[in-house]
């Protein structure tokens, strides 16, 4: 069981070129979500769904764009990134039918906007 | 406006001993709690949570105390131990409908010395 799984692991782009990170999560899992987290931020919200083909917007919203075709994919989009967007990205998936059920996170994703 | 605070950005205890991390909180909306663990390079774990209705939960080395009346939780590790070093991440949520989301603190950094 592999869980919550992100690709790629490592990505460093120029400022201006786009790039897709993938989440997927093999739980059967209804809610997905997008964080970020940055040096003595935490973990702020980017994007989050509720289910296949929903989405909607968290804290950190601009830049950055979120497909779910699939109920296990959770797609994150950065169509021209910039040095503000380096930072560490996490995913995480929630069983969803319990509002009070934990966060699964995967292992996260290291961007570098140079 | 931060909901989750968590004043502490470090912490260092001798191993053995009693870490006691802090968490407060804002919106009374809130009714469940959760600490999360982060290792460098690895996603945040679930650690332990505890919901309104009860003022402690317990899980072994692990016990996290509600205060509701001053919005405060808090987590003591009993005894800590060099592996429990990591950055400590509180979280809240509300029931209800519409609530998804959970709300991270910016997390507190505990170091166990051997």
């Amino acid at each position: 069981n592999a869980g919550v799984t992100q690709t790629p692991k490592f990505r460093v782009l120029k400022t201006g070129q786009s790039m897709t990170l993938l989440c997927a999560q093999d739980m059967n899992h209804e809610y997905m979500y997008w964080y970020r987290q940055d040096p003595g931020m935490g973990l702020r919200l980017i994007h989050y769904s509720v289910g296949e083909g929903t989405t909607a917007k968290g804290e950190v919203p601009d830049g950055y764009n979120v497909s779910r075709l699939k109920k296990q994919n959770f797609l994150l989009g950065l169509e021209s990134a910039a040095p503000s967007q380096t930072s560490v990205y996490f995913c995480a998936s929630r069983i969803g039918v319990r509002t009070t059920g934990e966060l699964f996170f995967g292992e996260g994703s290291r961007l570098t906007v140079l | 406006d931060q909901q989750v605070k968590q004043n502490s950005p470090s912490l260092s205890v001798q191993e053995g001993r009693i870490s006691i991390l802090n968490c407060d909180y804002t919106n009374s909306m809130f009714d469940y709690f959760l600490w999360y663990k982060k290792y460098p390079a690895e996603g945040p774990t679930f650690l332990i949570s505890i919901s309104s209705i009860k003022d402690k939960n317990e899980d072994g080395r692990f016990t996290v105390f509600l205060n509701k009346s001053a919005k405060h939780l808090s987590l003591h590790i009993v005894p800590s131990q060099p592996g429990d070093s990591a950055v400590y991440f509180c979280a809240a949520s509300a029931s209800g409908a519409g609530s998804y989301q959970l709300t991270f603190g910016k997390g507190t950094k505990l170091s166990v010395i051997p």
